[in-house]
């Protein structure tokens, strides 16, 4: 079935440090490729998303390219703030944005 | 615009017994998917429905069951309760548009605890 493979945490890192976080899938068909933020206490926030190869999705700061080559989705970021802290969670949905199948996770910790 | 809201936002149950959470999607949108997210995991899918109907199911036994109002709100119902059922759920919302789901967003979650 199909499934996602994050990068085990926490990354620690100073404030302005660059920050990549792996995620790998595997999946059938052309799926689309989320990731979604979790702050303290809190649901889950949509960050990014890209829907074929080849498309990165942004926001924030944050950037995410679909590879289906190498069938990965990993998240970066040029200058991380102490805000950005949180659990990162990578997904995907199947064609036609069925249920969604999540990675375990992975906190980022940001220090001053 | 409100988004997805959940209620309550915390709960403590004993097992055996049963519990009803429940969801109210983002304005506009008619689908309302289900997750369990247990302590340190990514969600797991429980089941998703549109136009008052269970259009698809995850790996969980036969006490969990839900329904969706014409409203589009949803309730979740876990019954006879289980140590191991203890966990954050979530509710999303989503809106078919084409013929396709459009992307999900979640709600803060009622996190249960089962003693």
């Amino acid at each position: 079935g199909n499934s996602v493979t994050q990068m085990e945490g926490p990354v620690t890192l100073s404030e302005e440090a660059f920050l990549t976080i792996n995620c790998t899938y595997t999946a059938t068909g052309y799926p689309s490729l989320f990731w979604y933020v979790q702050y303290p206490g809190e649901g889950l926030q949509l960050l990014l998303k890209a829907t074929k190869a080849d498309d990165k999705g942004s926001n924030k700061g944050f950037e995410a390219t679909y590879r289906k080559e190498t069938t990965s989705f990993h998240l970066e970021k040029g200058s991380v703030q102490v805000s950005d802290s949180a659990v990162y969670f990578c997904a995907l949905s199947e064609e036609g944005f069925q249920k969604l199948v999540f990675g375990t996770g992975t906190r980022l910790l940001v220090s001053p | 615009d409100a988004g997805v809201t959940q209620s309550p936002t915390h709960l403590i149950k004993t097992r055996g017994q049963q519990v009803t959470l429940r969801c109210s999607p983002k304005s506009g949108h008619d689908t309302v998917s289900w997750y369990q997210q247990a302590l340190g995991q990514g969600p797991q899918f429980i089941f998703q429905y549109y136009e008052e109907e269970e259009r698809q199911r995850g790996n969980f036994p036969d006490r969990f069951s839900g329904h969706q109002f014409p409203n589009y709100s949803s309730e979740l119902n876990v019954n006879a309760l289980l140590l191991g059922d203890s966990a954050l759920y979530l509710c999303a919302s989503s809106l078919v548009s084409g013929g396709q789901q459009e992307t999900q967003y979640f709600g803060p979650g009622t996190r249960l605890l089962v003693l």
